[in-house]
């Protein structure tokens, strides 16, 4: 089935440690996004990427850090410079071209961290 | 970016449909008005979009005003699966489709 994978669903991490959350999708899209959830709040965009081996900063991109090498996949890092790092992490994707009738995009089931 | 405003909270009983609304005066030309649904401890998910003409899927229908500064997303008979947090968001034309600016949403609590 295409989707869009999200691993693991819960993670704990020691303060001060670097943590790296796994994003995968196999609908070809060429978009991907990053978002944070905090509890009883909208989700706020953190990096994006429109193409492999690019991406831009979101709205709170400090304290983490992305890459894409593949089409596929778009590894979100949370450093131990994030200072409040505790929240709900959610990937996504979407078809991404110029003339494209506007769509959706799809989420995956997301990653809950914790700092312990 | 053009911004929404939605009811905090809304409450239905199952089986009647539910009117949701979603006020943006500020929108441009090239706004189109998309919906996604988020469940508890879930991802959010697509419901429907529209730009100017009411739209309708199998989830829901969308009713637009006429001078587009506010748009009504209709469940036609709610289920106690459409329990969930609704957000309405504007995304301009051209802009990535994950792109999206989320406010706090609309909790629809669905009673049996």
């Amino acid at each position: 089935d295409g989707g869009i994978t999200q691993s693991p669903k819960y993670l704990f991490r020691k303060e001060g440690q670097n943590v790296t959350l796994s994003c995968e999708q196999n609908l070809n899209h060429d978009a991907m996004y990053w978002y944070r959830q905090d509890p009883g709040q909208g989700l706020r965009l953190i990096y994006y990427s429109q193409i492999v081996n690019d991406f831009q900063k979101g709205d709170i991109a400090e304290g983490y850090s992305v890459s894409r090498e593949k089409k596929e996949s778009f590894p979100l890092t949370v450093t131990s410079a994030q200072k409040n790092p505790t929240a709900f992490y959610l990937c996504a994707s979407s078809i991404d071209r110029v003339g494209q009738v506007s769509t959706e995009a799809f989420f995956g089931q997301g990653t809950r961290l914790t700092v312990v | 970016d053009a911004k929404t405003t939605q009811p905090n909270s809304m409450e239905s009983n199952e089986e009647e449909p539910v009117h949701l609304p979603c006020n943006h005066s500020t929108i441009s030309g090239t706004d189109y008005i998309h919906w996604y649904r988020q469940l508890p401890s879930q991802g959010p998910e697509y419901v429907i979009h529209g730009l100017t003409s009411n739209v309708n899927n199998r989830m829901a229908s969308l009713a637009i005003a006429e001078d587009r500064k506010s748009s009504t997303l209709i469940l036609h008979r709610a289920t106690l699966r459409d329990a969930a947090v609704y957000y309405c968001i504007l995304l301009a034309g051209g802009t990535s489709y994950g792109k999206l600016t989320f406010g706090q949403g609309t909790i629809l609590t669905v009673h049996p």
